[in-house]
């Protein structure tokens, strides 16, 4: 099974703040990874497909980069609105895995 | 709109049996895999079954391998999960969707 491992688990931060979230899959899994967005009591919610993609209706300020076994997302400017925890998900090899998660908080 | 609602989710004991099921529209159903992904409660999001969009293909994480059984049917734009022998390492909610929406969930709790 492809294990991805996702840092920091924790990331404090305030509002205006540039953070960065990595996914290190445990071998190549091309560009096939999404990031989701998951607020206390809602459904995770994609922002990013295909590793770089932004989803539509999502903020410019979110971005994704990578491709192979390291990648990253990028909020530019945190919003109160960011504060949730983040996810990735490689879809390349059954099964699927989830990143740990990584949660924003003040 | 895309949408995808869940049902079927209670309070089961241990050894039981339940059976989810998944409402979707706004999109052709038949054109899509669909997923189903779940969380314990204070834990993170774990993959767990996927279903080919014609039915023919599926695949499970090992921890439901055996017990678990995704299905689909396209002419009421529905996918399922048959869930045997629970445990209580089974109780979270339960999401299904395609890999860009998921539906809000429906709970699972496995308890004596």
């Amino acid at each position: 099974d492809i294990q991805m491992t996702q840092s920091p688990s924790s990331l404090p931060a305030s509002v205006g703040d540039r953070v960065t979230i990595t996914c290190r899959a445990s071998q190549g899994i091309r560009n096939d990874l999404g990031w989701y967005q998951q607020k206390p009591g809602k459904a995770p919610q994609r922002l990013i497909y295909a590793a770089s993609s932004l989803q539509s209706g999502v903020p410019s300020r979110f971005s994704g980069s990578g491709s192979g076994t390291e990648f990253t997302l990028t909020i530019s400017s945190l919003q109160p609105e960011d504060f949730a925890t983040y996810y990735c998900l490689q879809h390349n090899t059954s099964p699927y895995t989830f990143g740990g998660g990584t949660t924003i908080e003040i | 709109q895309v949408q995808v609602v869940e049902s079927g989710g209670g309070l089961v004991k241990p050894g039981g049996s339940l059976r989810l099921s998944c409402a979707a529209s706004g999109f052709i159903f038949s054109d899509y895999y669909m997923n189903w992904i779940r969380q314990a409660p204070g834990k993170g999001l774990e993959w767990i079954s996927y279903i080919s969009n014609n039915g023919a293909h599926t695949q499970y994480a090992d921890s439901v391998k055996g017990r678990f059984t995704v299905s689909r049917d396209n002419a009421k734009n529905s996918v399922y999960l048959e869930m045997n022998r629970l445990s209580t390492e089974d109780t979270g909610i339960y999401y299904c969707g395609r890999l860009d929406v998921w539906g809000q969930g429906t709970t699972v709790a496995v308890s004596s």
